[in-house]
């Protein structure tokens, strides 16, 4: 059974800081790996999809890779700001019978301070 | 564009009571739908997907059911509510198996 760990599971950091979230699975037989931002109380919104044959993907200020041997995927933030605060989720599809199961990490909350 | 909408935004329930929870999608047609829950703690769980209407799969045994009655409308249900219902349900879609999943706002539940 496929299992999502993320570390730290609480950040807090300065306003300009670059930051690393972590992400670790335990089966590596993934179709592809997905970090999520979720505000208090909101639903989801995709920030990056890295295929299984990707080693990474950047957007903006993120950059996520992924190194599918080792069961871990890194969401880099650059030069963080207070409007990045929310908690990031990573989540793996799994290839095979439970290609349809996105199994979820529990998070990382991560505060940005002025 | 494509747009996901969820009602009831917040729903409190006496334990017991029944529930009906509604997800639509616009701008798409025969999305891959899911249903998932997130309780206090824990990550998120998938509850049921469907690729078609009428055709729900449940990823595990619960107190809910799921239906499709029509192509971008996905309801979740149960007759009876335990308090362990309480949690915040998020309906999402995706054109695709291998393509991004994009999600609704969000129900959030009290079973009281």
């Amino acid at each position: 059974k496929q299992e999502v760990t993320q570390i730290p599971a609480a950040l807090s950091v300065p306003e300009g800081e670059n930051l690393v979230l972590n992400c670790s699975f335990t089966d590596s037989a993934i179709y592809n790996l997905q970090w999520f931002r979720q505000d208090p109380g909101k639903g989801l919104t995709s920030l990056l999809l890295i295929q299984s044959s990707q080693r990474e993907q950047t957007s903006g200020r993120l950059n996520a890779s992924l190194d599918k041997s080792s069961g871990r995927s890194t969401l880099y933030i650059a030069a963080s700001q207070p409007g990045d605060s929310a908690t990031y989720l990573c989540a793996v599809k799994v290839s095979g019978a439970g290609s349809y199961q996105l199994t979820f990490g529990k998070g990382t909350k991560l505060s940005v301070i002025p | 564009s494509q747009t996901i909408h969820q009602w009831p935004a917040t729903l409190v329930q006496p334990v017991g009571s029944p529930l009906s929870l509604e997800c639509t999608v616009e701008g798409t047609s025969n999305p891959n739908l899911y249903w998932y829950r997130q309780a206090a703690g824990r990550g998120l769980q998938l509850l049921f997907y469907s690729v078609g209407i009428g055709q729900i799969s449940s990823e595990v045994p619960q107190n809910l059911s799921a239906s499709r009655p029509q192509d971008r409308q996905f309801i979740l249900s149960s007759k009876k509510l335990l308090l362990s219902d309480s949690g915040f349900y998020l309906c999402a879609w995706a054109r695709t198996i291998q393509e991004t999943q994009y999600f609704g706002p969000g129900t959030r539940l009290l079973v009281l």
